[in-house]
């Protein structure tokens, strides 16, 4: 199984600061790597799909990068809506695994 | 408009039985590979199982392997999962997801295994 391991655990920054989130992998998933964003008591919601691909209606400002065991994702300015928890997810290997999990919260 | 909504949650003894159902609607069901994910109270995200979009392939994670079935039916736009054997860490709530990338999720329902 390969496992995600995501950092920092929670990021605490202001409105309109940068925030980098990582995810490592026990072992490559080439670019089957995908980013989620969840506040309380909702859905998750795909932010980036492989790797690097924004899904439909997700801003600019977020971006995913990386490959093989190091992944990247990079919100250039926070919005408020964008304080929640993140989540990495690889689809290259069965079983499906998530990373545990990165909150980003208001400092 | 995609949609996707589950039912079929509630409250089940341990040991005990539910099925858990999933209607698609805003795309067409027959094409997509879905998924089942699943997230504990307070807890993160874990995958729970997967069927191809003909559903002749289909994958567990190891936690559920032998007690849930998943299944599909494209005539219906329906996802089900069924679950036997139920346990106290099966407590979550289940949501449905689109796509190998789950790109669209339902709002979840929530199983309770207590006594």
């Amino acid at each position: 199984e390969i496992v995600l391991t995501q950092s920092p655990a929670t990021l605490s920054l202001s409105p309109g600061e940068r925030a980098t989130l990582s995810c490592r992998a026990s072992q490559s998933v080439s670019s089957y790597l995908a980013w989620y964003q969840q506040k309380p008591g909702r859905a998750p919601r795909l932010l980036i799909y492989d790797a690097s691909n924004r899904a439909t209606g997700i801003p600019a400002r977020f971006s995913g990068s990386g490959s093989g065991t190091d992944f990247t994702l990079t919100i250039s300015s926070l919005e408020p809506e964008d304080f929640a928890v993140y989540y990495c997810q690889q689809r290259s290997n069965w079983p499906r695994t998530f990373g545990q999990g990165t909150k980003v919260e208001i400092k | 408009e995609v949609q996707l909504v589950e039912s079929g949650g509630g409250l089940v003894q341990p040991g005990g039985s539910l099925r858990l159902s999933c209607v698609a609607s805003g795309f067409t069901f027959s094409t997509y590979e879905m998924n089942w994910v699943r997230q504990a109270p307070g807890k993160g995200l874990e995958w729970v199982s997967y069927i191809s979009s003909s559903g002749s392939t289909i994958y567990y994670a190891d936690s559920v392997k032998g007690r849930f079935t998943i299944s599909r039916d494209n005539a219906q736009n329906s996802l089900y999962l069924q679950m036997n054997s139920l346990r106290a860490e099966d407590t979550a709530v289940y949501y449905c997801a689109r796509g190998s990338s789950s790109r669209d999720w339902g709002q979840g329902t929530l199983v309770t295994v207590s006594s």
